[in-house]
């Protein structure tokens, strides 16, 4: 079974600051990866995703995710963030190719708040 | 176009009653996914259901049951209440069952309170 680690639950930043978010999973095997965004009242909706090619993802709103395999780690990034990417931060997993009736193993999730 | 719609949003419930939770996947979409997220975790996968069948299933006990219909939507049924059910529930939807690499479009979600 698949396990993900994000290791901040809790971070505060300024506008401008650069993020990262860390996260580790556990699983042998290939693997699908995935960041997930919920913003204050919406629901949540995909970053950005990692599933074969190249390991530096790209997503929307600036984020980027670099997989790296030997770290078994899938860190979310963007250079600078605003006021408006305050939000709660998923990082999931699961087994891939064929992995997706298996579901999403889900990270307890990072609450980040942007302060202007 | 409308989203994954989800009903009812809020529904309190006491121990050992029985609650069924309801989705509508977007338009197209012919899988659907069922999540638990208790405060303070991430989701956790119950079911995943593609063309009326069971194709996955996580780690929860029998009480938990789901079904597809023709039209794609999709019912969550929960017998004998714990207070441990106590969680949101998310469904969402995606076009295939593919690879496991495919996007999921979440509703916002029942909030299920058991006294």
């Amino acid at each position: 079974a698949q396990s993900v680690s994000q290791h901040n639950h809790h971070v505060i930043l300024s506008e401008a600051a650069s993020l990262e978010l860390g996260c580790n999973y556990s699983y042998g095997g290939t693997v699908n990866l995935f960041w997930y965004v919920q913003y204050p009242g919406q629901h949540l909706q995909l970053l950005l995703k990692y599933f074969s090619g190249d390991p530096l993802v790209k997503g929307i709103k600036g984020f980027e995710a670099e997989f790296i395999k030997s770290k078994f780690s899938f860190n979310l990034r963007k250079p600078s963030v605003q006021w408006s990417d305050t939000a709660e931060y998923f990082c999931a997993v699961n087994a891939g190719p064929g992995g997706g009736a298996d579901g999403l193993t889900f990270g307890k999730g990072t609450h980040l708040i942007i302060q202007p | 176009d409308a989203g994954v719609t989800q009903s009812p949003t809020h529904l309190i419930k006491t121990r050992g009653q029985h609650v069924t939770l309801r989705c509508s996947p977007i338009s197209g979409h012919k899988s659907v996914s069922w999540y638990q997220q208790v405060l303070g975790q991430g989701p956790q996968f119950i079911f995943q259901y593609y063309e009326k069948e069971e194709r996955g299933r996580g780690n929860f006990p029998d009480r938990f049951s789901a079904r597809q219909f023709p039209n794609y939507s999709s019912e969550l049924n929960v017998n004998a209440l714990l207070l441990g059910d106590s969680a949101l529930y998310l469904c969402a939807s995606s076009l295939e069952e593919g690879y496991g690499d495919e996007k999921l479009f979440f509703g916002s979600g029942t909030q299920l309170s058991v006294l």
